[in-house]
């Protein structure tokens, strides 16, 4: 069975800082798929970004960008420029090729003003 | 576009009543999920449906939970009788194709208060 460990249960930055969430993951399997969520107060799920693990290049959506280090098994999400938005609850998962999304337990983010 | 959509948005029961939310998908998605979510945690799979099919059910507690999703559109999920411990928020979500990778939609859920 997989599993998905988010090592910070809260972590907060200051407006317009950088701040990187950290998530490890255990698998044998050689091919899948890596997710971050964003979970907002409002409680609708969202996806920030996706890593193919047979990519080496680390996946960037504007302000998010990931680290993905498949030996280690390690996939962090970096924000820069945080904004207040970006407050929420952020959660890791883990999609193998064939089978079901592991969701780790999530960090709550607090961005202060 | 309409995102998910899942009702109610809050349901208040007493032990050992049934339940039942109704989540209607984004239009023309074929691949439907229901998920479990306690409390300070992430979401834990109960259900996946590609159209009518139920493709993955093996963590779904079937002496208690059932659901359908009988047109491959909208599907409800059930519960009978309910216990104290089925307070959570269930969430429903939805795909465009049938591939791991593709996007999930969440809707807002519905959460569960059982007294």
């Amino acid at each position: 069975a997989q599993t998905v460990t988010q090592s910070q249960p809260e972590m907060s930055v200051q407006e317009a800082e950088t701040v990187t969430l950290s998530c490890t993951y255990d698998t044998s399997e050689n091919n899948y798929y890596l997710f971050w969520y964003k979970q907002p107060p409002s409680r609708q799920m969202i996806l920030v970004i996706r890593q193919e693990a047979y990519k080496q290049q680390n996946a960037t959506e504007n302000r998010f960008s990931v680290n993905f280090q498949k030996a280690a098994k390690s996939f962090s999400l970096k924000i820069s420029d945080s904004q207040l938005g970006d407050t929420a609850m952020y959660f890791c998962a883990f999609t193998p090729n064939a089978g079901k999304s592991t969701f780790g337990d999530g960090t709550t983010l607090t961005v202060k003003p | 576009e309409a995102g998910v959509v899942q009702s109610p948005r809050y349901k208040i029961i007493e032990k050992k009543q049934p339940v039942a939310f109704w989540c209607n998908p984004i239009s023309g998605h074929n691949t439907l999920y229901w998920y479990l979510q306690n409390l300070g945690q992430g979401p834990e799979l109960l259900i996946r449906y590609e159209n009518e099919e139920a493709v993955d059910d093996s963590q779904l507690p079937k002496d208690r939970f059932s659901a359908e999703r009988l047109k491959g559109v909208d599907s409800t999920l059930k519960i009978q009788p309910a216990e104290l411990g089925d307070s959570a928020v269930y969430l429903c979500a939805s795909s465009s194709g049938t591939s791991l990778l593709e996007t999930q939609y969440f809707g807002p859920g519905t959460r569960l208060l059982v007294l």
